[in-house]
Parts: structure tokens; sequence; C-alpha cells
């Protein structure tokens, strides 16, 4: 079971490029979320899907789009990068209970020079 | 909207030193409360979770926490540290009930630095 997948691992873009974080899950989750993680400011949820054709805004989602492409998939896409946007992004899945933990991927580090 | 606090940024012990680490939440309803555990260069992972019953909770590697509700607290303890346990821990809390979805909130997190 490979669980949560984030690609890719690293990337470096300069400010104004774009760029898509793709995330895949294989457990069969409803809910998915893009995190960010910032020293000092712990993870802060960029937007989440409840359900397959659904998203919503989370507590910082200026400069980002997401797209939940079908149950297993939830991407995350920056238009245009700014070094704001510097971080390292989690994407996480669990079943709509809410006792169900989050399961997270292994994140990706982008750095916008 | 609901927050949560962990007032201890960066905490050093030695070995055989006991742990509590503080979460307090912002919620008055009833929620569901979970402690992560992030190792240096890994993802987070769940260490324990509390969403009803007996408010002592133990998890994973000898954690256990304690839901205190009249304090809104839901701190962590470790009676005896390892090297092994240096490692960033985040509290977070969800809302509970069937009031549909409701997404997970942590932390800022504190990191555990534990010397040999």
């Amino acid at each position: 079971n490979a669980g949560v997948t984030q690609t890719p691992k690293f990337q470096v873009l300069k400010t104004g490029q774009s760029m898509t974080l793709q995330c895949a899950q294989d457990m069969n989750h409803n809910s998915m979320y893009w995190y960010r993680q910032d020293p000092g400011m712990g993870l802060r949820l960029i937007y989440y899907s409840a359900s397959e054709g659904t998203t919503d805004k989370g507590e910082v989602p200026n400069g980002y789009n997401v797209s939940r492409l079908n149950k297993r998939e939830f991407s995350l896409r920056l238009e245009s990068a700014a070094p704001s946007q510097t971080s390292v992004y989690f994407c996480a899945s669990r079943t709509n209970s809410n006792t169900g933990e989050l399961f997270f991927g292994e994140g990706s580090r982008l750095t916008v020079l | 909207a609901q927050s949560v606090s962990q007032h201890n940024h960066h905490v050093i012990l030695s070995e055989a030193a006991s742990l509590e680490l503080g979460c307090n939440y912002s919620y008055g309803g009833t929620v569901n409360l979970f402690w992560y555990v992030q190792y240096p260069g890994q993802h987070l992972q769940l260490l324990l979770k509390y969403f009803s019953g007996d408010p002592l909770v133990k998890g994973i590697k000898g954690f256990e926490a304690e839901f205190i509700k009249s304090k809104f607290s839901f701190n962590l303890r470790k009676p005896s540290v390892q090297w092994s346990d240096t490692a960033e821990y985040f509290c977070a809390v969800s809302r509970s009930g069937n009031t549909g979805f409701q997404k997970l909130v942590f932390g800022t997190g504190t990191r555990l630095l534990v010397s040999p």
C-alpha cells in the first residue's frame, strides 16, 4: 500500500513561474487536504476537498488553486509563484469520519527564487 | 473559528527525563483531538487520538495524553524520553458530532530535542 503519494519531492521555481503539485491516495478516502509547513507556523490548511467534486478554501488559499480530479487525486496549482510560497507542502487524506486520522504524504519542498 | 495553541515551541531534555507538552484549543463544543509526530526529514504520523470515552489516551511508543474538558487542554506526556523521540510534535483539533465535514486545525508545533 503506497498510501499518499506526492510529486515532485523537490522543485525550484523562479518568481512568476507556474507549477502543479500532484497528490494521489490509494486508501479510498473521501477527503483530501493540502497543507503548507513553515518554520514557527506549523501546518496551515490551504485547500481541502471533503468529497469528490467539492473543494473549499482553508486558512491560506491566496495564490493557489486546486482540482479534485477524481476520488484518488487532488492537485495544487501555483499560477504565478512568489517567494512567499517557498515552503514544504503536504498532501493528506482521511475518511469522512471526523474521528479518522489524517494520512500524510512525504512532502514537497518548493523554493521560489 | 477554532484555534490550537502549543505554548512550548522548543523543549530540550536529557534522556530518561519526563515530558509534558501543552496543547490548548479554543472551541467550546465537542471536539476530536490528535497528536502527530514528525521525525526529522519525515512526514507526520499519528501518535494518538481522542474522540470519546476515557480522557486518558494511550498512544504508540509510550506516549499518552489527557483530555481535560474544563481546561480545553490535551497535553501530551511520556514518563521517560529517549533520544529517538527527538522530533516535532503537533496537536490538532476538529469539531465532532453530526454537523457534516470538519477540517483538522493544527497547532504551531513543539520541537523536542533529547540529548543522550
